[in-house]
């Protein structure tokens, strides 16, 4: 069965600084990657999403992320955060013909 | 609808008593999902639906925990028995298909065992 790690539960970081946030899956099989991002008070939405092709995903709000199947990983990116990206961001795997797994969350904090 | 709903927003129950919870996926989704969502414990998986193949339940914590999809569409999480331990945001997401697409998720059932 597919499983998602995501290392870091909190990300504090001052605004127009960089980030990332670490992502690592696990799967015998090819997997569908997601980013998912749950701003305060709100339902999740999707961020960006891998399936195939380009290993650089590009997704709203200016995040980037980059499959990296030696590795395993998938890690969120944003060369600059503002205030208002402040929010959880979940990791998620799934294969063709299988259910969303999620990690336990990053919680991204970003002070002024 | 326009997107998943789900209800009630909140509930707030007695120790023992048994609850349920209901989510309305958008129209034609084949795939729904329930997920519980605890403080530090991420989104944790319960069940999950697609089409008319039999529900993967593997995430179900307890016997106490069972769900249904009528027809398809509209599905019902039911808890009996309920425990401090089951205090927790359950959401529910439908999607288009399954692997490769989308999940569209609902606002959640705030759940409050006293």
């Amino acid at each position: 069965a597919q499983s998602v790690t995501q290392l870091d539960s909190q990300v504090p970081v001052f605004e127009e600084a960089p980030v990332e946030l670490r992502c690592n899956y696990s799967s015998s099989v090819s997997v569908y990657l997601f980013w998912y991002v749950q701003y305060p008070n709100q339902g999740l939405q999707l961020l960006l999403k891998y399936l195939s092709g380009s290993t650089l995903v590009k997704g709203i709000n200016g995040f980037e992320a980059e499959f990296n199947k030696s590795q395993t990983s998938f890690h969120l990116r944003k060369p600059s955060v503002h205030i208002s990206d402040t929010a959880e961001y979940f990791c998620a795997v799934s294969r063709l013909t299988d259910k969303l797994i999620f990690g336990t969350g990053t919680r991204l904090q970003v002070f002024p | 609808g326009a997107g998943v709903s789900q209800s009630p927003s909140n509930k707030v129950t007695e120790k023992g008593k048994d609850v349920e919870l209901r989510c309305d996926p958008i129209s034609g989704h084949t795939a729904l999902y329930w997920y519980r969502q605890s403080l530090g414990q991420g989104l944790e998986f319960l069940i999950y639906f697609q089409g008319n193949s039999a529900p993967d339940k593997s995430g179900l914590p307890s016997d106490r925990f069972s769900a249904e999809r009528t027809g398809g569409s509209v599905s019902t999480l039911t808890i009996q028995r309920t425990q401090q331990e089951d205090s927790a945001v359950y959401l529910c997401a439908s999607s288009p298909g399954q692997g490769r697409t989308e999940a569209f998720f609902g606002q959640g059932t705030r759940l409050t065992v006293v």
